[in-house]
């Protein structure tokens, strides 16, 4: 157990749906991180927070959103699903000080969108 | 951009040899990070080792141990004593420091099968 939560373990939808991944970090790990990982793209940075604020942003689609909340954890939203959103989607944590960025992953969220 | 290549899409390896997967990458920056993480069947990522590159001295992680080349941007990874459970894909990974400090480039993954 790697101390990173993300539910659910599975996930099987239909186009159009709109579905929510949740995630929570190691204790003591204020950045998480989301990454999609796809046969066609392979591992993908999509979103970072920090404490609560969007730090960074990399390849997420404008149906996609996310939010980092006073607890810590973080919520990926993904809308409008279509087919080629089904990945395995990944969750991860840091604790960001400078220097010492060592991310560990949840066991990921597999989307299925039929 | 930062750009991370694997050429080896699959290798394979007898049980207690010893197999070294490659890595090499593309940047302008001149502090980074470089890691190998495998992903076993369970999907999970897990850390296999990590090299600072202001470091000299190549990582080592019991097993594990690194070839970091920074002039020739090359990084690979080597497994000795192969065993069962180091059957899994193993994907190299960049990240700078500052910035957008914290995000990883994958490459696209080296799969490895260990053999009895």
């Amino acid at each position: 157990d790697s101390g990173v939560t993300q539910t659910p373990k599975h996930l099987i939808t239909a186009t159009g749906q709109r579905v929510t991944l949740r995630c929570s970090p190691r204790s003591g790990d204020l950045s998480v991180y989301w990454y999609q990982q796809s046969l066609d793209q392979g591992l993908q940075f999509l979103i970072q927070y920090y404490n609560g604020e969007e730090r960074a942003k990399g390849n997420i689609l404008e149906r996609f959103s996310a939010q980092q909340f006073p607890d810590l954890h973080s919520e990926l939203n993904l809308s409008s699903l279509e087919l080629g959103d089904s990945a395995l989607y990944f969750c991860a944590s840091s604790v960001v000080a400078p220097g010492a960025n060592v991310l560990t992953f949840g066991a990921g969220s597999r989307l299925t969108v039929l | 951009a930062q750009t991370v290549t694997q050429s080896q899409p699959e290798m394979s390896v007898q049980e207690a040899e010893t197999v070294t997967l490659s890595c090499t990458y593309d940047t302008s920056e001149n502090n980074y990070y470089l890691f190998w993480y495998k992903q076993p069947p369970s999907r999970q990522m897990i850390l296999v080792i990590r090299q600072e590159a202001y470091k000299q001295q190549n990582a080592t992680e019991n097993r594990f141990s690194v070839n970091f080349q920074k002039a020739a941007k090359s990084f690979s990874l080597k497994i000795s004593d192969s065993q069962l459970g180091d059957t899994a894909m193993y994907f190299c990974a960049f990240m700078k420091l500052g910035g957008s400090q914290g995000n990883l480039i994958f490459g696209k993954g080296t799969k490895l099968s260990v053999k009895p």
